[in-house]
C-alpha cells in the first residue's frame, strides 16, 4: 500500500519560479489537504478538497493554486516562489476525518 | 490563525512517567484529534474524540475533552523513548472537511 505520494521529495527553486507539487492517495479518500511546516508554526492549512471537482482556501492560501485533478490528484502549484515559501509541505487524505500524510517535500526558495 | 493552541510547548521526562498535554480550541467543534511527528516525517494519526464524548482510551493514551472549555488533554502513560516525538492536536470544524492543527508540542522522553 502506497497510502499518500509525494513527488518531489526535495527541491531547490529560485526566487520567481513556477513548480507544481504532486500528490496522489491510492485510498480512495474524498478530501485531500496541502499543509506547510515552518519552525514553530506548526502545520498550517494552504488549501483543501472536500470532493472531487472543490477546492477551498485554508489558511494561508496567498501564492498558491491547487487542482483537483480526479479523487486520487490533489497538486499545489507556486507561480512565482518567494524566500517566504521556502517550507516543507505536507499533502493529506482524510477517512472518516482522520488524515493519512505524506512524507512531505523540503522546498528551498533562493 | 490557527484553531489548536498545545500548552506546554515542550516536556521533558523520564522513562515510566506520564506525559499530559494540553490543547485549547477557539470555535465549536466536530471532533478534535491528536497525531504524532517523529522528526523530519508525516504526522500519524493517534486517536479522535467526537464533540459528544468526553473521555476515550486507546493503549496507553487517554484523551478527555471538555467543550465547555474549548480543552483537551492526552495523556500518555507509562512513557517510552520510543514516544519521543512532537505531538499536535487537531480539529474538524461543523459542518465542514476543514481540518487545522495546532503549533505542537515537543515531548522527549529521556532512557
Amino acid at each position: 500500500n502506497a497510502g499518500v505520494t509525494q513527488t518531489p521529495k526535495f527541491q531547490v527553486l529560485k526566487t520567481g519560479q513556477s513548480m507544481t507539487l504532486q500528490c496522489a492517495q491510492d485510498m480512495n479518500h474524498n478530501s485531500m489537504y496541502w499543509y506547510r511546516q515552518d519552525p514553530g508554526m506548526g502545520l498550517r492549512l494552504i488549501y483543501y478538497s472536500a470532493s472531487e471537482g472543490t477546492t477551498d482556501k485554508g489558511e494561508v492560501p496567498n501564492g498558491y493554486n491547487v487542482s483537483r485533478l480526479n479523487k486520487r490528484e490533489f497538486s499545489l502549484r507556486l507561480e512565482s516562489a518567494a524566500p517566504s515559501q521556502t517550507s516543507v509541505y505536507f499533502c493529506a487524505s482524510t477517512w472518516e476525518k482522520r488524515a493519512f500524510f505524506g512524507q512531505g517535500t523540503r522546498l528551498t526558495v533562493v | 490563525s490557527q484553531q489548536g493552541e498545545e500548552d506546554p510547548q515542550a516536556l521533558s521526562i523520564q522513562e515510566g512517567e506520564n506525559a499530559t498535554m494540553n490543547c485549547s480550541y477557539k470555535t465549536s467543534i466536530n471532533n478534535l484529534q491528536w497525531y504524532r511527528q517523529n522528526s523530519g516525517r508525516g504526522l500519524v494519526h493517534l486517536i479522535l474524540i467526537r464533540s459528544n464524548e468526553r473521555e476515550k482510551h486507546s493503549g496507553r493514551l487517554r484523551v478527555t475533552l471538555d467543550t465547555s472549555k474549548k480543552s483537551s488533554s492526552l495523556l500518555i502513560t507509562a512513557s517510552r523513548a520510543a514516544d519521543t516525538a512532537s505531538y499536535f492536536c487537531a480539529t474538524v470544524q461543523g459542518g465542514s472537511e476543514k481540518l487545522v492543527f495546532g503549533k505542537g508540542m515537543k515531548l522527549t522522553v529521556n532512557p
